[in-house]
């Protein structure tokens, strides 16, 4: 069983509406990912986190997704207006460091945007 | 940008066959890992293999790094294997890139 809880499983915003997903990673784990799956099963990677500090994001990233790993609170990761293409599976993974270590998923945030 | 081809994309066996799955990267890796994902979406980790050959229960995982493939061998299938199977890729940066998947289905 996953030890990277995300919440919650599912979410239905309309266009414009902001949509927040939480993560909590493996205790332990310094380092976070929020990757995107789409329709067609593609996988993107959006941001990653070594403890509170953003290591890599991508350009969508920065313009309409704010994500942020507190101290002692969930990450989380907002859409600050959805669009109809953000639609998809929001899946959160943490690794104990970046290079050459497993990545332990947790079972995702299906968002469906109408 | 690391590209990672799987093959083949679709797979049906009958139950206790054997199922070969490969995976091609065009960059240097320093870690991969194999992924079950159910048809309910949740990923589940099966190996983390970066070079040589692991075993795991029914799983056996070989990667030859200079060639730049991976391979993942199950052994006496089960209906419960269905599924589809992802290879990742971590490269010289952080991030996980993955492959275009094997959907697996074993009938009874």
């Amino acid at each position: 069983n996953s030890k990277v809880i995300q919440t919650p499983r599912y979410l239905v915003k309309g266009q414009g509406q902001k949509a927040k997903m939480r993560c909590i990673p493996e205790k332990g784990h310094p380092v976070v990912f929020w990757y995107q799956q789409n329709k067609n099963n593609e996988f993107k990677f959006l941001i990653n986190f070594q403890n509170q500090e953003v290591l890599q994001q991508i350009d969508m990233t920065e313009k309409r997704f704010s994500a942020e790993c507190p101290s002692n609170s969930p990450c989380s990761l907002e859409i600050q207006s959805s669009e109809a293409g953000d639609s998809a599976l929001y899946l959160c993974a943490s690794s104990l460091g970046t290079a050459g270590n497993t990545l332990y998923f947790g079972e995702g945030s299906r968002l469906i945007v109408v | 940008g690391q590209q990672v081809q799987q093959s083949p994309a679709s797979l049906v066996l009958q139950e206790g066959e054997n199922a070969e799955l490969q995976c091609n990267f065009s960059s240097t890796a320093t870690q991969l890992q194999w992924f079950y994902q159910s048809p309910g979406g949740s990923l589940v980790s099966l190996l983390s293999n970066p070079s040589g050959t692991k075993h795991t229960g029914r799983l056996t995982s070989t990667t030859v790094t200079k060639e730049r493939r991976s391979s993942l061998h199950i052994s006496s299938s089960q209906t419960t294997d269905s599924g589809t199977y992802l290879c990742a890729i971590v490269d010289m940066g952080y991030k996980l890139t993955f492959g275009t998947g094997t959907s697996l289905l074993v009938d009874p």
